[in-house]
């Protein structure tokens, strides 16, 4: 069974601009999160979603939001970028037969903000 | 208030020594317990988990943690290391409040040096 997909898997953009990230979560799986990796912040949860709906949502700015489509791909927006959101950015998806339940992780999109 | 904290941010160890990687964490209500593996540019990977039963568990590539609730702990073990198991190691939780549930707090992370 193929893994959790991220594309694109780099991005460069320059300050003021806006970004849009997809995952496609593994086979099967209804839940998708999305979290930001920072060597100064570490991993931080931005948003889950299930159902197309947004169930769960950290610290972050309105410039962060996202959204999950019926097939469960989910995508995410970063808008005005600014330099500190400069960081890998990783997706999980869970299946959600039971919670609570194991998130598997993609490979990630590093965004440079120039 | 929850936490989770990595005692050491950087472990070298030689080749075929044994190795714990050390995670704590702070709540007041049930947690389930995770450590993910991270090689360079690279996502995470999961090594193991604790989310009911019994307290040591086994994972991927040899590693073990126990979960011991009364020291709040759940250190990852691994008797003899290899090169290869250089990386990064993040200890992670879900805290049991809930509606947040499937928001999991991470660790710090310890940096993995296996040398010859």
């Amino acid at each position: 069974k193929a893994g959790v997909t991220q594309t694109p898997r780099y991005l460069i953009k320059t300050r003021g601009q806006q970004v849009t990230l997809s995952c496609s979560p593994i086979s099967g799986h209804r839940s998708v999160s999305w979290y930001q990796q920072t060597p100064g912040q570490g991993l931080q949860f931005l948003f889950e979603y299930f159902s197309e709906t947004q169930r769960n949502k950290g610290n972050f700015p309105g410039r962060f939001s996202g959204r999950q489509f019926s097939n469960s791909r989910s995508e995410m927006n970063v808008s005005t970028l600014e330099l500190g959101d400069s960081a890998l950015y990783l997706c999980a998806s869970s299946l959600e037969m039971d919670r609570p339940d194991t998130q598997y992780f993609g490979p990630g999109t590093r965004l440079t903000v120039l | 208030a929850q936490s989770v904290t990595q005692l050491d941010s950087q472990v070298p160890v030689f080749e075929e020594a044994p190795v714990e990687l050390r995670c704590n964490y702070s709540s007041s209500v049930s947690v389930y317990l995770f450590w993910y593996v991270q090689y360079p540019n690279q996502g995470l990977q999961l090594l193991l988990k604790y989310l009911s039963g019994s307290t040591l568990v086994k994972g991927i590539n040899g590693f073990e943690a126990e979960f011991n609730k009364s020291q709040t702990s759940f250190h990852l073990r691994k008797p003899s290391v290899h090169i290869s198991d250089t990386a990064e190691y993040f200890c992670a939780v879900l805290f049991d409040r809930g509606s947040t549930l499937g928001r999991l707090y991470f660790g710090r992370g310890t940096q993995l040096t296996v040398w010859p």
